[in-house]
C-alpha cells in the first residue's frame, strides 16, 4: 500500500518559472491537503479538497492553484515561481481523523 | 481561533529516562488533538489521537498522552525514550470550524526537536 505519493522529491526552479507538484493517493481519502513548511514556523494549509470537483484556499494560498479531477490525485502548480515560494511542500489524505503525508517536495526557487 | 503552542523548541533526554514534550492549545469547543513526528527528510506520521474518552491517551512506538482540559495541554510522554526516538514532534489541532467543515484542517504548532542521548 502506497499511501501518499507525492513527485518530484526536489527542485530547483528560477523565479517567474512554473511547475506542477504531483500527488496521488490509494487510499480512496477524500479529503486532501496541501501544506507548506518553513523552517521554526510548523505547516501551513495552501488548498484542501473535500472530493473530487471541490477545492478552496487554505491559510496561504496565493501564488499557487489546485485541481481535483479525480480522488486520487491533488496536484499544486505555481504558476510564477518566486523565493517566497521556496519551502517544503507537503501533501496529506484523510478519510477521518488522522490525516496521512506524503514524504514532501523540497523547492528551491532562485 | 485555534491555536497550539509547542513552548520548547528543543528538548533534550538521555536514553532510558523518561520524556515529556509539551503543548498546549485553544480551542472553542470540543479539542481534537493529535501529535505527529517527522524523521530527518520524511513526511509526518501519526502517533496518536485525542477526541473524546480517557485522558490518557495510547500511541505508536510506546508513546502516551495526557489530555488536560483544566490547564488546556496535551503533553507528549515516553517513560524510557531511545535513541531512535530522536525527530520532530508536531501537536495539532483539528479546526472544525474552518477549512473543510466536519473535517477541518489541522493547526500545527511549531514542532518541538526531540534529541535522546546514549
Amino acid at each position: 500500500n502506497a499511501g501518499v505519493t507525492q513527485t518530484p522529491k526536489f527542485r530547483i526552479l528560477k523565479i517567474g518559472q512554473s511547475m506542477t507538484l504531483q500527488c496521488t493517493q490509494d487510499m480512496n481519502h477524500n479529503y486532501m491537503y496541501w501544506y507548506r513548511q518553513d523552517p521554526g514556523m510548523g505547516l501551513k494549509l495552501i488548498y484542501y479538497s473535500v472530493g473530487a470537483g471541490i477545492t478552496d484556499k487554505g491559510e496561504v494560498p496565493n501564488g499557487y492553484n489546485v485541481s481535483r479531477s479525480t480522488t486520487e490525485d491533488f496536484p499544486l502548480r505555481l504558476e510564477l515561481a518566486a523565493p517566497s515560494q521556496t519551502s517544503v511542500y507537503f501533501c496529506a489524505s484523510s478519510r477521518t481523523d488522522e490525516a496521512f503525508f506524503g514524504q514532501g517536495t523540497r523547492l528551491t526557487v532562485v | 481561533a485555534q491555536s497550539v503552542a509547542q513552548p520548547e523548541d528543543q528538548v533534550n533526554v538521555a536514553e532510558g529516562n523518561p520524556l515529556t514534550v509539551k503543548c498546549t492549545y485553544s480551542v472553542s469547543g470540543n479539542p481534537y488533538l493529535f501529535w505527529y513526528v517527522q524523521y530527518p527528510n520524511r513526511g509526518l506520521q501519526f502517533l496518536l489521537k485525542y477526541i473524546t474518552g480517557d485522558n490518557l491517551v495510547k500511541g505508536s512506538y510506546g508513546f502516551e498522552a495526557e489530555f488536560n482540559k483544566s490547564q488546556t495541554s496535551f503533553h507528549l510522554k515516553k517513560p524510557s525514550a531511545l535513541v531512535s526516538d530522536s525527530a520532530l514532534y508536531f501537536c495539532a489541532v483539528r479546526d472544525p470550524t474552518n477549512y473543510g467543515g466536519s473535517q477541518g484542517n489541522l493547526i500545527f504548532g511549531k514542532g518541538t526537536k526531540l534529541s535522546v542521548k546514549p
